[in-house]
């Protein structure tokens, strides 16, 4: 059975604060999406990591890859309320188009 | 750009009626999906398309359920008769290259009474 598990699925966290969110997935793709949801709107993409060691950076926003140990990050610099959301991972399963969502994670910044 | 777009954005009906969802992909995307999201269950795919021809239904929950993309440029997902807990939010996206992300539309919130 196809999993994607993330961890926390609740996270508070104060302005300012540096955390990170993990992605787990049963399959061996090497592709792994991240999006983000506001309350009551779309998905949103933020990031597509294509193969190992893949890092990529944007803001306050950092995910990677490792496809050996299965799994990627979400590290989150300096939080600002505007990243308060539900922050969800896909895994693609064996590499076609079909994804496999996380169950979300729901990050809350606290000034 | 026009994004993915979804109609209706709320749907309300009782019981047993038939309810018809509809959406748009982007231009030059060829590959369309739905899905089902709900609290319980998650972000679940129902069903994709690919050059409008079904790939994996294994997600469509029951024979009350069924997909059609007559066309590149529309797709419906019919649910007869509906359930209340056919209530949730369906979301449509669509894709151009497989490693690209998936874009999604912004939703139909369905309530069945």
């Amino acid at each position: 059975e196809l999993k994607v598990e993330q961890n926390p699925l609740f996270l508070s966290m104060q302005e300012g604060k540096n955390y990170t969110i993990y992605c787990n997935y049963s399959t061996t793709s090497d592709r792994l999406y991240w999006y983000r949801q506001d309350p009551g709107k779309s998905l949103e993409s933020l990031f597509v990591l294509l193969s190992n060691g893949a890092v990529k950076q944007e803001g306050r926003l950092m995910a990677s890859l490792d496809t050996k140990a299965r799994l990627s990050t979400l590290h989150i610099t300096a939080a600002v309320h505007d990243l308060s959301a539900t922050y969800f991972c896909a895994d693609s399963n064996f590499g076609n188009e079909k994804l496999t969502f996380g169950t979300g994670t729901r990050l809350t910044i606290i000034p | 750009d026009a994004g993915v777009i979804q109609s209706p954005r709320h749907e309300v009906t009782e019981m047993g009626q038939e309810v018809t969802l509809r959406c748009k992909p982007i231009s030059g995307h060829n590959s369309l999906f739905w899905y089902r999201q709900t609290m319980m269950r998650g972000l679940e795919l129902l069903i994709y398309f690919n050059n409008n021809v079904p790939i994996d239904d294994s997600g469509m929950p029951e024979d009350r359920f069924s997909a059609k993309m007559p066309n590149a440029s529309f797709s419906t997902l019919k649910i007869q008769p509906s359930e209340p807990r056919d209530s949730a939010v369906y979301f449509c996206a669509s894709s151009g290259q497989m490693n690209q992300p998936q874009h999604f539309g912004d939703g139909t919130r369905l309530s069945i009474l």
